[in-house]
């Protein structure tokens, strides 16, 4: 199975943005998969944010702001999840998730933001 | 709007068989537009997919499970099930069971979860 690779940590202030990146292994190529980011507080089940495979193909979960949003660099083979306008009700875990076959899900280890 | 409920035992001894069940409420399970999935996460970890199944009963298993895993269906009672054999205290983890969609694949939405602890 492959292993999606995010940051332990990040941190910004209110309302700055935060970058999080989940890296494919180099035999997988990013520009082949959707990207999912899960938010997750403490205690509480994980949320499904959105997905990103192209700017065409995208999604958005229920009532989750638009100031959150996905992208990819293709030359690092990365998804991103960029959150705009940071807010401390933000402070939580990122998680990213791939499907590399319909049959086997992979998600990352998980990246912890603070928000300042 | 639809609800998973996961319950069972919240301790297990070690080698034996940890069985839990995921209860549907709010919608059918018997959808052709979803899988139904578990997922767990040991203490202080990250999230790990264990597997998932359709309603007609074929699964899919991440296969650092598959010798152990068994996911199962009850259509009647709108309800699924885990069974992971042989646990350690590796096993020992929060339990989700989720919906996936098959349109785009996200997992929405999550039960609230349920704590397994394997220990003698």
């Amino acid at each position: 199975q492959p292993v999606l690779t995010q940051s332990p940590s990040s941190s910004a202030s209110p309302g700055e943005s935060a970058r999080l990146t989940c890296t494919l292994p180099s035999d997988i190529n990013v520009g082949s998969y959707s990207i999912y980011w899960y938010q997750q507080k403490p205690g509480s089940p994980p949320r499904y944010l959105l997905y990103y495979y192209s700017d065409s193909d995208k999604g958005q979960g229920s009532g989750v702001p638009s100031r959150f949003s996905g992208s990819k660099d293709a030359s690092a083979n990365t998804g991103i999840l960029l959150i705009s306008g940071l807010q401390s009700e933000d402070e939580a875990d990122y998680y990213c998730m791939i499907w590399p076959s319909i049959a086997v899900g992979v998600f990352g280890g998980g990246t912890k933001l603070t928000v300042l | 709007q639809l609800q998973l409920q996961e319950s069972g035992p919240g301790l297990v001894k070690p080698s034996e068989t940890l069985s839990l069940t995921c209860i549907v409420s709010g919608g059918s399970i018997s959808s052709n537009s979803y899988y139904w999935g578990w997922i767990r996460q040991p203490p202080g970890k990250g999230l790990e997919w264990i597997g998932n199944i359709y309603y007609s009963g074929s699964t899919y298993y991440n296969p650092s499970f598959k010798s152990r895993v068994t996911i199962s269906v009850d259509t009647s009672k709108n309800q699924f099930s885990l069974k992971l054999s042989s646990v350690t205290a590796a096993d020992t983890a929060v339990y989700y069971c989720a919906r996936r969609l098959i349109l785009d694949n996200r997992f929405d939405p999550w039960g609230q979860g349920t704590l397994v602890t394997v220990s003698s």
